[in-house]
């Protein structure tokens, strides 16, 4: 069965600080992949998106990117973490294909709690 | 203009009785998904139920059913038989097709916490 791990499950940064969130995928080859960010008490804005080694998309500018290095890796960074960069991060995975079905589910991580201080 | 909006901040429902979740969606798309995610207070995001929009029959999944009406763009997701384990927020989703452009992108609303009380 395919599994996500996701991890620090909470970190605490200072303002100014790097950032690096791993997350890593099970049981699947090729998967897309996706980094969502949750402010608190709110919904998950999609942050980036993957469907392959090297590609990634963005969906709304800011201060962190993102990199997959390989197939069933993705990592969320940022060179210098601003206070507005705290939040909830989570990672899913979902079965990659040639176009994207709109019954396409998504699975989640655990997630990370970044706080900024 | 948002597109998808849950209108209950927080519910509350006796254990064992039925539940209903209110959302209701805004899109000019004609083929869409409709999603519900159970997020516990552990913070994972949890599929729970699916509804295509062409899809005839509402979406069932055990405990969990969809109400869907199109032509009011309601999507409220019932709970039968509340368990105490049920208590968490719960989100609605969707994704539009976009001319297969969409690329898994789910926009979601801003949530219901359910409390179920013994």
């Amino acid at each position: 069965s395919q599994t996500i791990h996701q991890w620090p499950a909470t970190l605490v940064q200072p303002v100014g600080s790097p950032l690096s969130l791993e997350c890593t995928v099970e049981g699947t080859s090729n998967p897309n992949l996706y980094w969502y960010r949750q402010a608190a008490g709110r919904g998950l804005q999609l942050l980036f998106y993957s469907v392959g080694i090297g590609q990634i998309s963005s969906e709304v500018p800011q201060n962190l990117s993102a990199s997959r290095p390989q197939d069933r890796q993705f990592i969320l960074s940022s060179k210098k973490l601003l206070l507005s960069d705290s939040g909830f991060y989570l990672c899913a995975w979902s079965e990659g294909q040639e176009s994207f079905a709109t019954n396409e589910k998504l699975f989640f991580g655990s997630g990370t709690q970044l706080s900024v201080l | 203009a948002q597109k998808i909006t849950q209108t209950q901040p927080g519910m509350f429902v006796q254990e064992k009785e039925a539940v209903t979740l209110d959302c209701t969606y805004d899109t000019s798309d004609p083929s869409y998904g409709l999603f519900w995610y159970k997020q516990p207070s552990s913070g994972e995001m949890i599929f729970l139920i699916y509804q295509g929009s062409y899809d005839q029959q509402n979406a069932t999944e055990g405990r969990y059913s969809l109400n869907f009406q199109k032509a009011r763009k309601s999507a409220n997701l019932v709970i039968s038989a509340s368990q105490l384990g049920d208590s968490a927020m719960y989100f609605c989703a969707m994704r539009e097709d976009g001319g297969g452009t969409s690329y898994g992108k789910l926009t979601f609303g801003q949530g219901t916490i359910l409390t179920v009380h013994p």
